[in-house]
């Protein structure tokens, strides 16, 4: 079946530096690559999401890239603030949205 | 508020008992989703439903689990004989589709404590 990791489990950053992580996928169906966030106690919400016909995509402090060759996607948040610790979730889907969810990240921002 | 909604927020239970829980996705939303999320993990897809026809269901779902969309509006998830192993955070989600290019919109969850 499809399999869906992230990597690392936790990250620790330092308030101010980059954070990275790192979704792997199997499916090669696999054409829609979104990025969740839930804040502890909240509901999952949507922060940004690509498709496989492009590699990069930026929204301010976000930004996604793709490298469907080599099965994998990775959210950035450059310039990290306390509100940027939650929980993120990659969930890699396919034409139809039939989304396979990660475990998670805990992103924890160190003031 | 438009959003999702689901009810009860939290719901405790003895084992053997059956458990409803209720989603009202966006009103003009086509699609509506049932997810089940233990601590630390990512939500596990249960099923979802185009309207009012159910077209997936996981194959890990236990026959205890049954949902209906009767009007292609609000949402039930019914889980009869509870089990221990059925604690979790179900969360339902509703999007448009195809117009609405992926994004599901998630309620606040139903917590199942069961005892």
């Amino acid at each position: 079946g499809e399999n869906v990791e992230q990597h690392p489990s936790t990250l620790s950053v330092q308030e101010g530096d980059s954070a990275v992580i790192k979704c792997t996928y199997s499916d090669s169906a696999s054409n829609y690559f979104p990025w969740y966030k839930q804040e502890l106690g909240k509901r999952p919400q949507l922060i940004i999401d690509i498709r496989s016909n492009v590699g990069e995509k930026k929204d301010q402090r976000i930004a996604v890239t793709l490298n469907k060759t080599a099965k994998h996607f990775s959210l950035h948040i450059t310039e990290t603030q306390p509100e940027d610790s939650a929980v993120y979730f990659c969930a890699p889907g396919d034409s139809n949205y039939q989304l396979i969810w990660g475990a998670g990240t805990k992103l924890i921002i160190k003031p | 508020d438009t959003g999702v909604s689901q009810d009860p927020r939290h719901k405790i239970t003895k084992r053997g008992q059956n458990v409803t829980f209720r989603c009202d996705p966006i009103s003009e939303h086509n699609r509506l989703y049932w997810y089940r999320q233990t601590l630390g993990q990512g939500p596990e897809f249960l099923t979802y439903f185009q309207n009012e026809a159910q077209l997936e269901k996981s194959r890990l779902l236990s026959d205890r689990f049954s949902a209906e969309r009767p009007k292609g509006s609000f949402s039930t998830l019914e889980i009869q004989r509870t089990e221990q192993g059925d604690s979790a955070m179900y969360l339902c989600a509703s999007s448009l589709e195809p117009h609405n290019t992926g994004e599901l919109f998630f309620g606040e969850g139903s917590r199942l404590t069961v005892l």
